[in-house]
């Protein structure tokens, strides 16, 4: 096991277009969460999971957002109708659940929409 | 809600150089805090944590004390690398909010040789 890998490193889209991201954890965390980073500034929680089910959503997190976790196993984020303000890096990062031990975290998906 | 403030960059320091990054944090209960480093290209990587008062996290030669009374948890390492030259954040966590991070801004950190 490598680590948290995300799916693809790069997307460009254009506004209106749907897109997916995948994110595969390490096999035994639990948690896994995904965070929105924009230029210069700390990631912001989006959503997490314990195992398949999705715990908390952050406000920050609209209708156009979805996101799963099938089986407890990897995760898809999905961003439906994209908009320019939905440009950012978008992270997964995984955690056992029970003690806070830190993330990990994988290294991302950016998102441009033209 | 919980927030965490962060000194602003960028921090120019000469190699060998003594680094400090000043954090304070807002928090509702008893939080768990951290220190990520983002270096150019990568994702982040945990450096260090500490999860009750006093406790001081250390890693790389980097330090950084909890301190309940400040509700600050500064980062500092006596001797810096160019290789240390990357963007830092740091976060807290609280237990009963799912271990959900809330990160600070984050400051980047240059090194001339």
């Amino acid at each position: 096991d490598t680590g948290v890998s995300q799916n693809p490193r790069h997307k460009i889209t254009k506004r209106g277009q749907n897109v997916t991201f995948r994110c595969d954890p390490i096999s035994e965390h639990n948690r896994l969460y995904w965070y929105r980073q924009t230029l210069g500034q700390g990631p912001e929680f989006l959503t997490y999971f314990q195992n398949e089910a999705q715990l908390e959503k952050s406000r920050l997190l609209s209708d156009r957002f979805s996101a799963e976790r099938p089986k407890g196993s990897f995760s898809t984020l999905e961003i439906q109708r994209t908009e320019q303000g939905d440009s950012a890096m978008y992270l997964c990062a995984s955690t056992p659940s029970t003690e806070h031990y830190g993330y990990t975290f994988g290294s991302g998906t950016r998102l441009t929409v033209v | 809600g919980d927030s965490v403030t962060q000194m602003e960059g960028p921090v120019t320091l000469s190699e060998e150089a003594f680094l400090t990054i000043n954090c304070t944090y807002t928090a509702t209960g008893y939080p768990s805090l951290f220190w990520y480093v983002q270096y150019p290209g990568e994702g982040l990587q945990l450096l260090l944590k500490a999860t009750k008062a006093d406790d001081k996290g250390s890693n790389k030669g980097f330090e950084a004390t909890y301190r309940k009374e400040t509700t600050s948890f500064h980062l500092e390492k006596g001797s810096v690398q160019v290789s240390d030259s990357a963007v830092y954040f740091c976060a807290l966590s609280e237990t009963n909010a799912g271990n959900m991070l809330t990160f600070g801004g984050g400051t980047r950190l240059m090194v001339k040789p």
